[in-house]
């Protein structure tokens, strides 16, 4: 049973250019979640998906934060015009239908934005 | 609205030692409540957690928590520390649609 995978696991960005994140959840979990952490403090919730569906997202998620999740499966994270205050670590995460308060996260893609 | 507080930024204690981590929480609806581990540059790594049953919960690697009402707390307990539990350490309350709620983490060293 494989865990939650996230691609890539590092990213370096200058400022101003776009970024895509993919995660990959535990196979039949219908929910996903994103988390934003940076350096030193816990996470921060930006979204998250019911199957397909976005049902919820942070004030934390500017108009330059988009994601997806097409067909309930893999999921989505872009950045347009990334700034400097984007840098941290996008974690993701996914909980079964019979076990929904219990998520289960991936390694994590660190963002340095230059 | 949820919250949760960790007292302690760094906890420091010796090897063999009993581990103590403070969490305490505030929210309106009986809450379901998570430990997280996380190692330098890796995910979250589920220890434990609490969804009103036992009140005593045990997780992996020897840790275990006590849910306590009365005081709004959720402490960490490990009676003997190893050096591999050095990491960092996140208490979580989930919320409305189960999106969780952290604290800002404890630093777990364990000097030799």
């Amino acid at each position: 049973d494989t865990g939650v995978s996230q691609d890539p696991r590092h990213k370096i960005t200058k400022r101003g250019q776009n970024v895509t994140f993919r995660c990959d959840p535990i196979s039949e979990h219908n929910r996903l979640y994103w988390y934003r952490q940076t350096l030193g403090q816990g996470p921060e919730f930006l979204t998250y998906f019911q199957n397909e569906a976005q049902l919820e997202k942070s004030r934390l998620l500017s108009d330059r934060f988009s994601a997806e999740r097409p067909k309930g499966s893999f999921s989505t994270l872009e950045i347009q015009r990334t700034e400097q205050g984007d840098s941290a670590m996008y974690l993701c995460a996914s909980s079964p239908l019979a076990l929904q308060e219990t998520q289960y996260f991936g390694p994590g893609t660190r963002l340095l934005v230059l | 609205a949820q919250s949760v507080t960790q007292l302690g930024s760094h906890v420091s204690v010796s090897e063999g030692a009993l581990v103590l981590l403070r969490c305490n929480y505030s929210s309106s609806v009986p809450p379901y409540l998570f430990w997280y581990v996380q190692y330098p540059n890796q995910g979250l790594q589920l220890l434990l957690k609490y969804t009103s049953a036992a009140t005593l919960v045990k997780g992996i690697n020897g840790f275990e928590a006590e849910f306590k009402k009365s005081e709004t707390s959720f402490h960490l307990t490990k009676p003997s520390a190893h050096m591999s539990d050095a990491a960092e350490y996140f208490c979580a309350v989930s919320a409305s649609n189960y999106q969780l709620i952290w604290g800002a983490g404890t630093k777990l060293i364990i000097k030799p």
